[in-house]
């Protein structure tokens, strides 16, 4: 079983260049978030979808955008990637209480 | 001040001991509380929900002081195999969007 899918896993961008990454979920969840993770911060939320075509924003979400055109996608944008951006990026899932995350995707921003 | 707040430790202990971990939260309207566990470079992954009741499962056991606003986690006869980071999450009724500490580093050695 798939699970909660993200692409691209690892990602190297310089400062000013625009992004995608796709988040994908095959067990038909509502609930979709994207989270940021830093050393010594733990898991930020960026932004969060409560539905299909719903977006909200979370504790961090300057600088990036979200769009859930599709129940079992979530995409998160970057326009003009800065170094502030480098981290690793989770998306998970939900139906009500459990979460269930992707593998990652690492970011980094020259 | 974060919503979530947990020691980030690290908890350094051997082989056989018990340990504890607290976590505290700010929410009062906070309803659903969970445990989670991460790996270094993996993604977190529940490792029990915490009830009014208490929750045990093995060798852990969690919870819920609602008056004085912490939950907690304890491990008895740690394994090597314990050692990772454990996420504290707390979320409020209405939407689910899950708060996370930052997150208590464990370390058991032989």
């Amino acid at each position: 079983n798939a699970g909660v899918t993200q692409t691209p896993k690892f990602r190297v961008l310089k400062t000013g260049q625009s992004m995608t990454l796709l988040c994908a979920q095959d067990m038909n969840h509502e609930y979709m978030y994207w989270y940021r993770q830093d050393p010594g911060m733990g898991l930020r939320l960026i932004h969060y979808s409560v539905g299909e075509g719903t977006t909200a924003k979370g504790e961090v979400p300057d600088g990036y955008n979200v769009s859930r055109l599709k129940k079992q996608n979530f995409l998160l944008g970057l326009e003009s990637a800065a170094p502030s951006q480098t981290s690793v990026y989770f998306c998970a899932s939900s139906s009500v209480r459990e979460l269930f995350f992707g593998e990652g995707s690492r970011l980094t921003v020259l | 001040r974060k919503e979530v707040e947990q020691d980030p430790g690290p908890f350094n202990v051997p082989e056989g001991a018990t340990v504890a971990f607290n976590c505290t939260y700010s929410n009062s309207a906070s309803q659903s509380f969970f445990w989670y566990r991460q790996d270094c470079r993996k993604e977190p992954k529940l490792l029990m929900s915490v009830y009014s009741s208490g929750n045990e499962d093995g060798r852990f056991t969690a919870q819920l002081n609602r008056a004085s606003q912490y939950i907690s986690l304890l491990i008895r006869d740690s394994k090597l195999s314990d050692s990772a980071t454990y996420l504290c999450v707390g979320s409020s009724g209405g939407s689910y969007i899950p708060t996370f500490g930052r997150g208590t580093s464990l370390i058991v050695h032989p």
